[in-house]
């Protein structure tokens, strides 16, 4: 079965700092990838997906993250955070028998202080 | 285009009662899952549906059940609710579930058993 884990549960940086937050997935065929956020209160809004190709995406907002196969790692990263970046940040992998069903990690809170 | 839609927002069930929620799929998407949201368990897939198809379940009891219509639209149904139902559910469509598909997701419905 497929499992995603990822490495922060809670993170807390300054506004302008850069973020990293790790996302490792164990299913080893091919998988179509996935950083959702939400904000609070808010529903799951898709921050960047990657399926195939170029392993360094971007996302809206200025994220992006980089597929490794060799690591079974898809990271987040943004250069400089801003305080409406605090949220909770989701990564899911769908492949094996079916793409239609995601398996979510842990999710990750991110509080920015301005 | 209108994103996902669900139906109702925010609900209170008495243990023991039932509960149906519905969810319209983005226009031109066919495939459609089921996730709970839980601060404890976090993201849990529940079931996929493509061309009124159950094609995927989760880990959940027989109480939750769900369904798909030729329009694509979806419901999902619990008996017999326990106090642990209480849940965000969210709805996701894409295209037919296949590699290289978003996945989009509605706001959700809250679920409060009481």
């Amino acid at each position: 079965a497929q499992s995603v884990s990822q490495h922060n549960h809670h993170v807390i940086l300054s506004e302008a700092a850069s973020l990293e937050l790790g996302c490792n997935y164990s299913y080893g065929g091919t998988v179509n990838l996935f950083w959702y956020v939400q904000y609070p209160g808010q529903h799951l809004q898709l921050l960047l997906k990657y399926f195939s190709g170029d392993p360094l995406v971007k996302g809206i907002k200025g994220f992006e993250a980089e597929f490794i196969k060799s690591k079974f790692s898809f990271n987040l990263r943004k250069p400089s955070v801003q305080w409406s970046d605090t949220a909770e940040y989701f990564c899911a992998v769908a492949g094996g028998t079916s793409y239609g069903k995601l398996t979510f990690g842990q999710g990750t809170i991110l509080t920015v202080h301005p | 285009k209108a994103g996902v839609t669900q139906t109702p927002r925010y609900l209170i069930k008495t243990r023991g009662q039932q509960v149906t929620l519905s969810c319209s799929p983005i226009s031109g998407h066919r495939s459609v899952s089921w996730y709970q949201q839980t601060p404890g368990q976090g993201l849990q897939f529940l079931f996929e549906y493509f061309s009124e198809t159950q094609r995927n379940k989760g880990n959940f009891p027989g109480r939750f059940s769900g369904r798909q219509f030729s329009n694509s639209r979806s419901e999902m149904n619990v008996s017999t609710l326990e106090l642990g139902d209480s849940a965000l559910y969210l709805c996701a469509s894409s295209l037919d579930g296949n590699s290289g598909n978003t996945i989009y997701f509605g706001e959700g419905s809250w679920l409060t058993v009481v």
